[in-house]
């Protein structure tokens, strides 16, 4: 069956550095969502990527969904202190969400 | 402003209890869904349900069951509490991107 696969599963930077996760699917998928879990508290939706090859950028954040529609990735420029948090990729699967495990992301001051 | 809440954030019951846990949105949605979140496991997919009164399992059904009588409404039951049942319980509900529950933290003694 389709398995999302995300590494790293754990990244401790220092605030300032970048950050990038990355989320790679067995099968092509139709679209992507990525999530944000604050300490404490529950996944919140940060954005769906649909087309190949697509790039989104939300501030510092940036997010790719590969040409093959297989991979995606999320990169944070100059990390924050506020950025952290598990960070989730989750693709469609029948109706519902397959969601990668997640990175952690901790952020030094 | 969209809310998904669930009946309790902490919960603590003994081995063989029957135990409700209850969701319930306010946007209309026809998807419900409840996980569970281990550390370094991610989000498990329990059980999921696309309108009132149809019920789909997940990828770990084994021990729960889940009840959907009314649209806003979705239940999950676990019919006698085991200890490796103890964990965080989310909520969500979907039109196009999932809307999660504040948690519910169970801990079976």
């Amino acid at each position: 069956g389709q398995q999302v696969m995300q590494i790293p599963q754990y990244q401790h930077v220092q605030e300032g550095e970048d950050f990038t996760t990355y989320c790679n699917s067995s099968t092509t998928l139709s679209n992507i969502q990525w999530y944000k879990q604050r300490p404490g508290g529950h996944p919140v939706f940060l954005i769906q990527l649909v087309k190949s090859g697509e790039v989104k950028k939300q501030k510092r954040l940036t997010f790719q969904f590969g040409e093959a529609k297989k991979n995606s990735s999320l990169h944070i420029t100059a990390t924050q202190t506020t950025d952290v948090g598990t960070y989730f990729c989750a693709g469609p699967k029948a109706g519902k969400s397959t969601f990668g495990d997640g990175t952690t992301l901790t952020v030094k001051p | 402003d969209v809310k998904v809440t669930q009946s309790s954030r902490y919960l603590v019951k003994r081995t063989g209890e029957k135990v409700f846990l209850e969701c319930v949105q306010d946007m209309d949605h026809e998807n419900m869904f409840w996980y569970r979140q281990d550390p370094g496991l991610g989000l498990r997919l329990i059980y999921f349900s696309y309108d009132v009164k149809m019920k789909e399992k997940g990828d770990i059904p084994e021990g729960y069951s889940v009840s959907r009588e009314k649209k806003e409404r979705f239940s999950l039951i676990l019919e006698s509490a085991s200890t490796n049942q103890t964990s965080m319980y989310l909520c969500a509900s979907r039109t196009y991107e999932q809307y999660f529950g504040p948690g519910t933290r169970l801990t079976v003694t």
